[in-house]
């Protein structure tokens, strides 16, 4: 079946320490998105990609990195500058049609957390 | 920039009560707008679309109507139940990203 695969579905991280979340996708989109939530929040925009080799910041992307070397993959990497990286980690992409992108479907999400 | 305001919540409703979510959008241009559900520990799901004015999205009993005039997409449901209990979300397409309103909490108790 076709979708989006968030590995893993949770992560531990010490200060200090990098880690990086896994996003891969086989519905031959060319957007691919990382978007942060927090306890009763919306969705906060870290970083996007609309093809390969390109990448975007979005609206909170201090202390976090990503690499879109293949049009299926899309890892986010939170370094240890993230001061608060605890959240859970939600990757999305979507097909660009004309001027604006259309519906975008979801990993099932990393719960990142700092110990 | 563009942006989605929900009502906050949580939306309280006894089972086959009336849903009502409300939601506005700024944004330019035409976007599509959209509702998502978020169960607990999972991620967004497509609940239902509308791409131009007047269209109406509906699916699994939940309807939202495009209403350029008035900006807004409110999701409506006339019996809900126990199972549509979930984080609810508006969202519009822009030149960049989705954008999404902060979410509305729904408990339906039975």
């Amino acid at each position: 079946d076709g979708g989006i695969t968030q590995s893993p579905k949770y992560l531990f991280r010490k200060e200090g320490q990098n880690v990086t979340l896994s996003c891969e996708q086989n519905l031959n989109h060319d957007a691919m998105y990382w978007y942060r939530q927090d306890p009763g929040q919306g969705l906060r925009l870290i970083y996007y990609s609309q093809i390969v080799n390109d990448f975007q910041k979005g609206d909170i992307a201090e202390g976090y990195s990503v690499s879109r070397e293949k049009k299926e993959s899309f890892p986010l990497t939170v370094t240890s500058a993230q001061k608060n990286p605890t959240a859970f980690y939600l990757c999305a992409s979507s097909s660009i049609g004309g001027r604006e992108n259309t519906e975008a479907f979801f990993g099932q999400g990393t719960r990142l957390t700092v110990v | 920039g563009d942006s989605v305001t929900q009502m906050e919540g949580p939306v309280t409703l006894s089972e086959e009560a009336f849903l009502t979510i409300n939601c506005t959008y700024t944004a330019t241009g035409y976007p599509s707008l959209f509702w998502y559900v978020q169960y607990p520990g999972e991620g967004l799901q497509l609940l239902l679309k509308a791409t131009k004015a007047d269209d109406k999205g509906s699916n699994k009993g939940f309807e939202a109507t495009y209403r350029k005039e008035t900006t807004s997409f409110h999701l409506e449901k006339g019996s809900v139940q126990v199972s549509d209990s979930a984080v609810y979300f508006c969202a519009l397409t822009g030149r960049r990203a989705l954008t999404f309103g902060s979410g509305t909490r729904l408990q339906v108790q039975p």
